[in-house]
Parts: C-alpha cells; sequence; structure tokens
C-alpha cells in the first residue's frame, strides 16, 4: 500500500529536549517536506527537499533541521524544543515533473506537545 | 512571497445545495499550480483537485469544480450536491516549480441536513 508513514503519532515532551519525528515513504518520490498546521494559520511549510542531500527552508525552518540521506527518509529534528514548537506537524511526499504538479500524499499528522 | 487567503473562516451549507469557497493568491510567476486539500476530523488530507495555471480550462472533479481566474489572482471552489461527508476544513494551496508549497488559513465547511 502506498503510504508516508510519520513516528511518533502523538508525543509530550519537555523544553530542551531533543526529538527526532521520522517520515518514510514507499512511493519512491523525489520530493518531501514538512508542514505545521497551527489554529488559523493553516499549514506552514517548515523544510523540504527536492531529491537526495538537496534540502531547502520553507516560510518557518526557525528551531528544526532536516536531512535528506535516502530517498524514503525525511526525519524532522528538534534539537531544543521550545513551547511554541507545540503543533500539529505533517510530512507529505510527491513526485516530481516539470515542478510539483503530481498529488501531494500526506502522513497522518504527529500532534507535538512541548511543556 | 507567496501568500494564499482565504477569507472565509467558516461556511455553512444545507445538503444537496451549493457552497462556494474563495481563495486569492499573490504571485509574480507565471508558472505555477493550485489545489484544494479537505481535512475531515480525522485530520487526514485529501487532494480534492489540482489546477494548473496555464491551463485556461477550470479543472472539475464529480461534484468539485474551480473557477480559476488568472488575471485576478482568484482560484473558487464550488461544491455541488453537497453531502454530509463533505463537511472538513478546506484548505487552498499555491505551489511554483521550485518546491515552496502555500497554504491558506483555510475555511471549515459545515454540512446540516
Amino acid at each position: 500500500e502506498a503510504q508516508v508513514t510519520q513516528n511518533p503519532r502523538y508525543l509530550i515532551t519537555v523544553t530542551g529536549k531533543k526529538l527526532t519525528v521520522t517520515c518514510s515513504q514507499n512511493m519512491n518520490h523525489e520530493y518531501m517536506s514538512w508542514y505545521r498546521q497551527d489554529p488559523g494559520l493553516g499549514l506552514r511549510q517548515i523544510y523540504y527537499s527536492m531529491n537526495v542531500e538537496v534540502t531547502d527552508k520553507g516560510d518557518v525552518p526557525e528551531g528544526y533541521k532536516v536531512s535528506r540521506k535516502e530517498k524514503r527518509n525525511f526525519p524532522l529534528i528538534l534539537e531544543s524544543p521550545s513551547p511554541n514548537q507545540t503543533s500539529l506537524y505533517f510530512c507529505a511526499s510527491s513526485f516530481i515533473s516539470s515542478g510539483i504538479t503530481g498529488e501531494l500524499f500526506f502522513g497522518e499528522g504527529s500532534r507535538l506537545t512541548v511543556l | 512571497a507567496q501568500t494564499v487567503t482565504q477569507s472565509q473562516p467558516e461556511m455553512s451549507v444545507q445538503e444537496a445545495e451549493t457552497v462556494t469557497l474563495s481563495c486569492t493568491y499573490d504571485t509574480s510567476e507565471s508558472d505555477y499550480y493550485l489545489f484544494w486539500y479537505k481535512q475531515p476530523p480525522s485530520r487526514q488530507m485529501i487532494l480534492v483537485i489540482r489546477q494548473e495555471a496555464y491551463k485556461q480550462q477550470n479543472a472539475t472533479e464529480n461534484r468539485f469544480s474551480v473557477n480559476f481566474q488568472k488575471a485576478a489572482k482568484s482560484f473558487s471552489l464550488k461544491i455541488s450536491d453537497s453531502q454530509l461527508g463533505d463537511a472538513a476544513m478546506y484548505f487552498c494551496a499555491y505551489t511554483d516549480s521550485w518546491g515552496k508549497l502555500q497554504f491558506g488559513a483555510g475555511t471549515q465547511v459545515v454540512v446540516t441536513p
């Protein structure tokens, strides 16, 4: 089954404790991206990757890191989480064909709470 | 910078009726793509419809259709014959060829029997 898998789905942590949210897709997609969803703000792009070893900042990259060592995986790292990073996070992927023309496949979301 | 604006926080519609959700965007690009995504209470993001900017013809997917006005930078979604299962948050989204995808704040659609 084609899917984007995020883990963990729910996490409560404390300020300053490093955490990683994993994202894996089994569709051989070149493009992967992370978003955070906050009430009244919609989804905002954190980072995206057009292919292995190629990553770029989205609109809200501060406080986050990513890496793309393998095509299927795109982990989101919070080195020192703060309460303002409490949010719902989505990973998504798609094929690239002269731009982002394909359907964007989303993971089921990861609810992160930073105390 | 591109921005996507959805000016309607919530829209209510009766079953079998039609509702139109508005979306405007700002860009200096000529080549871009527009989307409408649906997010039901399950939180799953579901692609509803996609429009390529170079295509003049409005996209249609069953009961969902768009009114794409490139000069006005407007991209509205019409839901015809509304069903209870259409109740969800709807997001308008824009992307250019470089991978930066931007979403609007969303419109909550409430369907009443």
